[in-house]
């Protein structure tokens, strides 16, 4: 399997801009998980999902940043409008339903919002 | 409110010792605990796991303590190596949850 796949890698937009970051989750896996990461709050968990369905969106910073999972092997997370402080790199990650599966995550996108 | 303490400073260690580092946590009762390692522009990779009825767990030079009356894990690395130099992660779980919540990593520098 290649692994979890996010894109785009890196990401420049100005202010005021609409940001879609993507994500492709392991085949087969039943959670997924979108957290954001900052030298100031660490890694931090934003909404995840199971099978398709959001759990717990309490993460998510603001009304301006929404996700959705269409099928079992797509997800986004959107952000409208951005602000520089949204800048940060935003890792996916999925898992199996077992209970302590790991989570498998990407290598992130980084976002800079100028 | 729950939280995550991991060894706020960056760990730097002579190369050959034992790298420990420390995960504790307040208003949590995991069932088990999982310990994740980072790379500079990567997504941080799973290691270990250990349950709350688990006192040690053992990975080839790793190893991993989880003491739920002090409420803390302690992550060793044994002959450390240059290449062990990375950030590490603790992630305290749930049995009936999923919701995976990371500490703030300690960043750890092994030097030749």
């Amino acid at each position: 399997d290649a692994g979890v796949i996010q894109s785009p890698r890196h990401e420049v937009t100005e202010m005021g801009q609409e940001v879609t970051l993507r994500c492709k989750p392991i085949s087969g896996h039943d959670y997924l998980f979108w957290y954001r990461q900052t030298m100031m709050r660490g890694l931090e968990l934003l909404i995840y999902f199971n099978n398709n369905v959001p759990i717990d969106d309490s993460g998510m910073p603001e009304d301006r940043f929404s996700a959705k999972m269409p099928n079992a092997s797509f997800s986004t997370l959107k952000i409208q409008p951005s602000e520089p402080r949204d800048s940060a790199v935003y890792f996916c990650a999925s898992s199996l339903a077992r209970e302590g599966s790991p989570l498998h995550f990407g290598n992130g996108t980084r976002l800079t919002v100028t | 409110s729950q939280k995550i303490e991991q060894n706020s400073e960056a760990l730097n260690i002579q190369e050959g010792k034992t790298a420990t580092l420390t995960c504790n946590y307040t208003n949590y009762s995991p069932a088990y605990l999982q310990w994740y390692r980072q790379d500079p522009g990567r997504g941080p990779v799973f290691l270990l796991l250990i349950r709350e009825n688990e006192k040690e767990k053992r990975k080839e030079r790793l190893k991993v303590t989880f003491d739920t009356t002090l409420k803390q894990s302690l992550f060793h690395i044994t002959a450390s190596q240059p290449a062990d130099s990375a950030t590490y992660l603790c992630a305290p779980g749930y049995s009936s949850a999923s919701k995976i919540i990371f500490g703030s990593g300690t960043r750890l520098s092994i030097r030749p």
